[in-house]
């Protein structure tokens, strides 16, 4: 089945300690993104990929890390989480970049940092 | 800096009535637009696009219209079912996904 993983699906953090949310897809698409949502602000992007090694910033990266070392695994690095990176995030991937694809999102990660 | 704005947080219609979801935007430059349905603890899957050389687009109940001079386009659900209940996001890009812009969504319920 064509599908994007995240994990953990929700987590409880405290200010400052690393964590690390994983995603994969297995439909060997070449672009990945990663979104935050919150209450009256929608979808945000936070980062994104074009192919393996080439990542670059969305809107919102601050407080943020990504890598693509994988076609498949797009992980979402938060260093020092902060409470106001308490948020809903998504994985999504797609075909490409270069025109609009649909993008394919994962389950969301609930995170919250107190 | 809200580009694409869905100034209706919610909407909620009698099952077999039509659905009509608003969604506005103000950057020119955008010439493709998306429609997401999302239900509670899943991601947002794709319903259905147009591009700007066109102003409707239709795929079976659902229908989206464009209205480039005013900047708006619209979501129609006809007959509405209330499987179609959820949160609808509009998006829109300038041509790529790196630029990708997201409404703040809407959710309908429609009532059996």
């Amino acid at each position: 089945e064509a599908q994007v993983t995240q994990n953990p699906r929700y987590l409880i953090t405290v200010t400052g300690k690393k964590l690390t949310v994983t995603c994969s897809q297995n439909m060997n698409h070449e672009y990945m993104s990663w979104y935050r949502q919150d209450p009256g602000l929608g979808l945000r992007q936070i980062y994104y990929s074009m192919n393996v090694e080439v990542t670059d910033k969305g809107d919102v990266p601050e407080g943020y890390k990504v890598s693509r070392k994988e076609k498949r695994n797009f992980p979402l690095i938060l260093e020092s989480p902060s409470p106001n990176q308490t948020s809903l995030y998504f994985c999504a991937s797609s075909l490409g970049s270069g025109i609009v694809y649909e993008q394919y999102f994962g389950p969301g990660t609930r995170l919250t940092v107190t | 800096d809200q580009q694409v704005k869905q100034n209706s947080p919610s909407l909620s219609v009698q099952e077999g009535r039509i659905s009509i979801l608003n969604c506005d935007y103000t950057n020119s430059m955008f010439d493709y637009f998306l429609w997401y349905k999302k239900y509670p603890a899943e991601g947002p899957t794709f319903l259905i696009s147009i591009s700007s050389i066109k102003d409707k687009n239709e795929d079976g109940r659902f229908t989206v219209f464009l209205n480039k001079s005013a900047k708006h386009l619209s979501l129609h659900i006809v007959p509405s079912q209330p499987g179609d209940s959820a949160v609808y996001f509009c998006a829109a890009s300038p041509g790529n996904n790196n630029d990708m812009r997201f409404g703040a969504g809407t959710r309908l319920t429609v009532k059996p």
